[in-house]
């Protein structure tokens, strides 16, 4: 167990509408990474958070957002679902945006949200 | 932009066994980490071992070593005596502009009785 949780576990959607997973994060981390897993695949970089702003994005469209909290907690935000969206998603908390030499930054994941959309 | 290439999608083995998943990175990069990364069925990602590219000794954890060519931008990973419990997705990763962590496509391990 890492203590990165993230909710729900399973999710159906159709196609159009809008989903929200959430995410909480490890104690003490400031910063969580959100990442699409197609099946078959390896994990894609979405966006990751870093006390509260958006602190890097990788190539998904706008209708990817987020948002993270105070708390550190973060919820990722999918509008006008489509097929190919469907994917595992995870989320994945550190102590420091950066994997640096000094300190152990290493990302802790969650055990993700299997999203299917029909 | 650096890319992470795992050539083997699906490998077997015995239990007891030592079995090896190879890795190509690209990147210009001189100072970074490389990361193996398992995921087991139950989907979490969970960090095997990682290797500082600045170290010329490959890491090792427990049953787990590496396999560190950095003129060759090869980074495999070797297991050895092979449990059940290793069957597994195995994602070999490396961090891109501090930010993001890169994936290669994953190979699929199987640990047989």
């Amino acid at each position: 167990e890492t203590g990165v949780t993230q909710s729900p576990t399973h999710l159906i959607k159709t196609r159009g509408q809008q989903v929200t997973l959430r995410c909480s994060s490890q104690s003490g981390h400031n910063t969580v990474s959100w990442y699409q897993q197609a099946l078959g695949q390896g994990p894609q970089f979405i966006f990751q958070y870093y006390r509260e702003e958006e602190n890097g994005r990788g190539n998904f469209p706008p209708r990817f957002s987020g948002l993270q909290f105070p708390n550190y907690s973060s919820e990722l935000n999918v509008n006008a679902l489509e097929l190919d969206d469907s994917a595992l998603y995870l989320c994945a908390s550190s102590l420091a945006p950066t994997v640096t030499l000094l300190m152990n930054t290493e990302a802790f994941f969650g055990q993700g949200t299997r999203l299917t959309v029909v | 932009a650096q890319t992470v290439t795992q050539s083997q999608p699906e490998m077997s083995v015995q239990e007891a066994e030592t079995v090896t998943l190879s890795c190509t990175y690209d990147t210009s990069e001189s100072n970074y980490y490389l990361f193996w990364y398992k995921q087991p069925p139950s989907r979490q990602m969970i960090l095997v071992i990682r290797q500082e590219a600045y170290k010329q000794q490959n890491a090792t954890e427990n049953r787990f070593s590496v396999n560190f060519q950095k003129a060759a931008k090869s980074f495999s990973l070797k297991i050895s005596d092979s449990q059940l419990g290793d069957t597994a997705m195995y994602f070999c990763a490396f961090p891109s502009g501090f930010q993001k962590l890169v994936f290669g496509t994953g190979t699929r391990l199987l640990v047989s009785p």
